[in-house]
């Protein structure tokens, strides 16, 4: 198994309040990803990035920012929580470029906005 | 726009063949299949890229019609380890990234 942590792996919090999720790989690929996962939805990119500092936009970037201060790990912050956040976060990873190859995912965060 | 899955759903009995078809209105410059057990993270089965390589799972075969821009995830002899929710993933260009579809839920029974 690829080595991808993420953390926490579940959190509540109320809305209005800061919250950063955190992805961790022991691969040193250069590609990392944050989805989000809701019923009828699918997987949707939210943010990822080609390597340290360097980041983009993915379709549902809206309420959220992203960082990378290090190869190893991948920042995802919900400035202001809201309900319409309340979801299941995967980070993935990849070694080279976005088309030609696999994603590795972490085990998920679930979140709960109250 | 996320590319469109059919089925939805479908079940099946052991031993019994599956095709799950992925299509994009926009051009394909590869496609990823990826399969999600309840509660878990996906995990990769395979990439078809443009002009015909195939890199991934050893039981589970895949087409990929550039033209008609579709793929189609071919099942047989199904399993009960079979079962998930399958998603297709589509990529426009070398240098855009993955989107995925919406998934499609398979479950395998005895």
């Amino acid at each position: 198994d690829a080595g991808i942590t993420q953390s926490p792996r579940h959190k509540v919090t109320e809305t209005g309040t800061p919250v950063t999720l955190r992805c961790h790989q022991t691969e040193n690929h250069r590609y990392m990803y944050w989805y989000r996962q809701d019923p009828g939805h699918g997987l949707r990119l939210i943010h990822y990035s080609y390597g340290v500092k360097d980041t983009d936009k993915g379709e549902v970037s809206d309420g959220y920012s992203v960082s990378r201060s290090k190869t190893e790990d991948f920042l995802l912050t919900l400035e202001s929580a809201t309900s319409s956040q309340t979801s299941v976060y995967f980070c993935a990873i990849s070694e080279r470029d976005r088309g030609g190859y696999e994603q590795y995912f972490g085990p998920g965060t679930r979140l709960t906005v109250t | 726009q996320q590319p469109v899955q059919s089925p939805q759903a479908v079940i099946l009995r052991e031993g019994e063949d599956a095709v799950i078809n992925c299509s994009s209105s926009k051009a394909l410059y590869s496609v990823h299949w990826y399969r999600q057990k309840h509660g878990e993270a996906p995990v990769f089965l395979m990439i078809l890229l443009k002009g015909g390589e195939q890199k991934g799972h050893e039981k589970i075969s895949a087409s990929f019609n550039e033209k008609k821009q579709q793929s189609s995830l071919y099942l047989t002899a199904s399993q009960l380890s079979y079962s998930g929710t399958y998603f297709c993933g589509r990529v426009a260009s070398g240098n855009t990234p993955l989107v995925f579809g919406k998934g499609t839920r398979l479950s395998v029974i005895a």
